[in-house]
């Protein structure tokens, strides 16, 4: 079945540092995915909508700026937290189906800012 | 906001049938239900979907009843790895703009 790849699976960084995670499809074309964020003990919330090709739309009070995503392949999009400060530390997690099927989720990713 | 409601938490015994429960009222004539569970610090994974009939897959079942504003997700032997948070969703026929409710957190006890 379809599969979402999600690199990489936890990453530590300083204060003020940009992260890039990666979400792939790997055996299907993906015009949309969708990026999450989840705090411990909290549901998954919708962060924004990756688009191939062009801009991603954003949820209310997630900042743009902040969070860059890129969609420049089929079967990968890409968020970049910058300026990482402790408040970003959370589980990221992409999203990814083709048209009329299923919705696959990848396996996230757990960011700590020191 | 999630169009569903679920108890916040459950447990069930090792082998015996787990049965999540799921309200969702205002949901539309052209609205499905999903399933899916999250286990501690991974993605959350599809289990199952339905518009008004019964469905059974190789992991659950899933029942909906007549008037479609409530559904059960039944694991008929539950193991100690179905211990998850259980998400139920409605949304049209394979969207994906899920909106994920705070779902049932089920514990699996020897």
């Amino acid at each position: 079945g379809a599969v979402v790849s999600q690199h990489p699976s936890w990453v530590i960084c300083k204060s003020g540092t940009s992260v890039k995670i990666e979400c792939r499809s790997l055996d299907f074309q993906a015009t949309t995915m969708f990026w999450y964020r989840q705090f411990p003990k909290q549901s998954l919330m919708l962060m924004a909508t990756s688009n191939e090709g062009s801009k991603a739309t954003y949820e209310q009070g997630v900042e743009k700026d902040k969070f860059l995503i890129n969609h420049a392949s089929l079967t990968l999009s890409t968020l970049t937290v910058t300026s990482a400060h402790p408040e970003d530390s959370s589980f990221y997690i992409c999203s990814a189906g083709q048209p009329n099927e299923k919705l696959f989720f990848g396996s996230g990713t757990q960011l700590s800012v020191l | 906001d999630a169009k569903t409601t679920q108890p916040p938490s459950m447990d069930c015994a090792e082998g015996r049938a787990a049965n999540l429960p799921c309200n969702h009222s205002t949901i539309s004539g052209n609205e499905y239900v999903y399933w899916y569970r999250q286990i501690h610090s991974q993605g959350p994974q599809y289990i199952i979907h339905g518009l008004k009939n019964n469905e059974t897959n190789e992991m659950a079942s899933l029942i909906i009843t007549e008037d479609r504003k409530s559904s059960t997700l039944i694991l008929p032997h539950a193991t100690l790895r179905d211990t998850a948070v259980y998400y139920c969703i409605v949304m049209e026929n394979y969207g994906q703009n899920f909106v994920f409710g705070p779902g049932t957190r089920l514990s699996v006890l020897p």
